[in-house]
């Protein structure tokens, strides 16, 4: 099992630029999540997922958007990046919704 | 203001020397209290959950226990493998999860 993988592991963006952060996982999880990761500061959710086609926002979600067609894959859309979403981004799932998470690698993202 | 803070920031110790990493939370309604290792460039990664109040969690050199504000990782004869940040999470009511910021933990030969 691959768990939980992500791609690209870093993309540079300009002002302004759009890109999809990918997310795939392969235990068949129910429960997935997006958090961003800043220096100094605990991780915040962004999104969540219970189930292919529910998606609901976390504590963080302006600037973002996600979509859940399949059980396995989680994107998370970047409309119009802004500097202050420079950040790792870090995808993750669950077998339900109190048990624990496993995350996938991160994505290194800059925006100048 | 919901919050989980973690103590030390950093801690630097030497192979051998035994000692305790906290986490205090103000948050309520608490459903799960998570301890995950996370390594530079790399996700977290779980080590233990604990449920209530008096419940403790072993595995390897670590230790998890759980009062009902706080939670401890006590680190025995530690390794230089166990140089990481290690992350407390509490898991409240339905999506509320609230991260520390962690304690950097480095053990020197």
């Amino acid at each position: 099992n691959a768990g939980v993988t992500q791609t690209p592991k870093f993309r540079i963006l300009k002002i302004g630029q759009s890109m999809t952060l990918q997310c795939t996982q392969d235990m068949n999880h129910n429960y997935m999540y997006w958090y961003r990761q800043d220096p100094g500061m605990g991780l915040k959710l962004i999104y969540y997922s219970v189930g292919a086609g529910i998606t609901d926002k976390g504590e963080v979600p302006n600037g973002y958007n996600v979509s859940r067609s399949t059980t396995e894959d989680f994107p998370l859309r970047l409309e119009l990046a802004a500097p202050s979403q420079t950040s790792v981004y870090f995808c993750a799932s669950s077998y339900s919704l109190y048990n624990e998470q496993f995350f996938g690698p991160g994505t290194r993202l800059t925006v100048l | 203001e919901d919050q989980v803070t973690q103590s030390p920031e950093a801690l630097r110790l030497q192979e051998g020397e035994s000692s305790s990493l906290n986490c205090s939370y103000t948050v309520s309604g608490l459903r799960g209290l998570f301890w995950y290792r996370q390594d530079p460039g790399k996700g977290p990664e779980f080590l233990f959950t604990l449920y209530s109040a008096g419940e403790e969690k072993e595995k390897e050199r670590l230790k998890a226990t759980l009062t009902k504000k706080e939670s401890f990782l006590h680190i025995t004869a530690p390794k230089p493998e166990d140089s990481a940040t290690y992350l407390c999470v509490h898991r409240g009511g339905y999506q509320k999860v609230t991260f520390g910021t962690g304690t950097k933990l480095q053990v020197i030969p």
